[in-house]
């Protein structure tokens, strides 16, 4: 597509609950990124996926967070048993960006708003 | 490790006013910088990026930044603010040589005064 999809873009759950998020890249992108974007707080990096390599997890803040990217495509976000503290916005982003340069600069979606009620 | 600090976490200008955004960096490499911008309810979209190259560089919607290695610094300036630009405003850090995490500030909102 023209821009990296993100869906759903609002979601309220239950403390407790499983949630799903999902997000398209652009068609090309090797590299794909999600951020968590929390009030007053900057851009919290979770994961990256960079082609077939392995992913780079080491910004998910607990076992409850996982991610996966499925034919170098499409990803999704899981979170269990929410908490009220991962209420937030999250971001996924996917660049050209290789690894000897990452000077392209991201596209990012417009982000999932994750309220845990 | 990479940090940049963002001076200001709301800057309020005059429209037609002078736009100035604070970004220190720090890094013991050769770092790549960014601007970001994010309007409500929308994802971040790149002002404008250094890469070694010129120390000014030129962005959309009339921004610039300047690459200061001795003040560690790359604000962000507009000579006359727009109505337009009122958002939210993220610097943010990286380096070359190899797979590195962006690392981005804690963000700078900007409100335009009529």
């Amino acid at each position: 597509g023209a821009g990296v999809s993100q869906s759903p873009s609002n979601k309220v759950t239950e403390k407790g609950k499983d949630v799903e998020l999902r997000c398209d890249p652009i068609s090309g992108h090797t590299a794909l990124y999600w951020y968590r974007q929390s009030l007053g707080q900057g851009l919290e990096f979770l994961i990256y996926f960079q082609g077939n390599s392995a992913p780079d997890k080491s910004g998910l803040p607990s076992d409850r967070f996982s991610a996966e990217r499925t034919g170098g495509s499409v990803s999704t976000l899981t979170i269990q048993r929410t908490q009220q503290e991962d209420s937030a916005v999250y971001l996924c982003a996917s660049s050209l960006a290789h690894l000897d340069d990452p000077a392209f600069g991201y596209t990012f979606g417009s982000g999932t708003r994750l309220t845990v009620v | 490790a990479q940090s940049v600090t963002q001076l200001g976490s709301h800057v309020s200008v005059s429209e037609g006013a002078l736009v100035l955004l604070r970004c220190n960096y720090s890094s013991s490499v050769p770092p790549y910088l960014f601007w970001y911008v994010q309007y409500p309810n929308q994802g971040l979209q790149l002002l404008l990026k250094y890469t070694s190259a010129a120390t000014l560089v030129k962005g959309i919607n009339g921004f610039e930044a300047e690459f200061k290695k001795s003040e560690t610094s790359f604000h962000l300036t507009k000579p006359s603010a727009h109505m337009s630009d009122a958002a939210e405003y993220f610097c943010a850090v990286t380096r070359s040589g190899g797979y590195q995490k962006v690392t981005f500030g804690t963000g700078t909102k900007l409100q335009v005064i009529p």
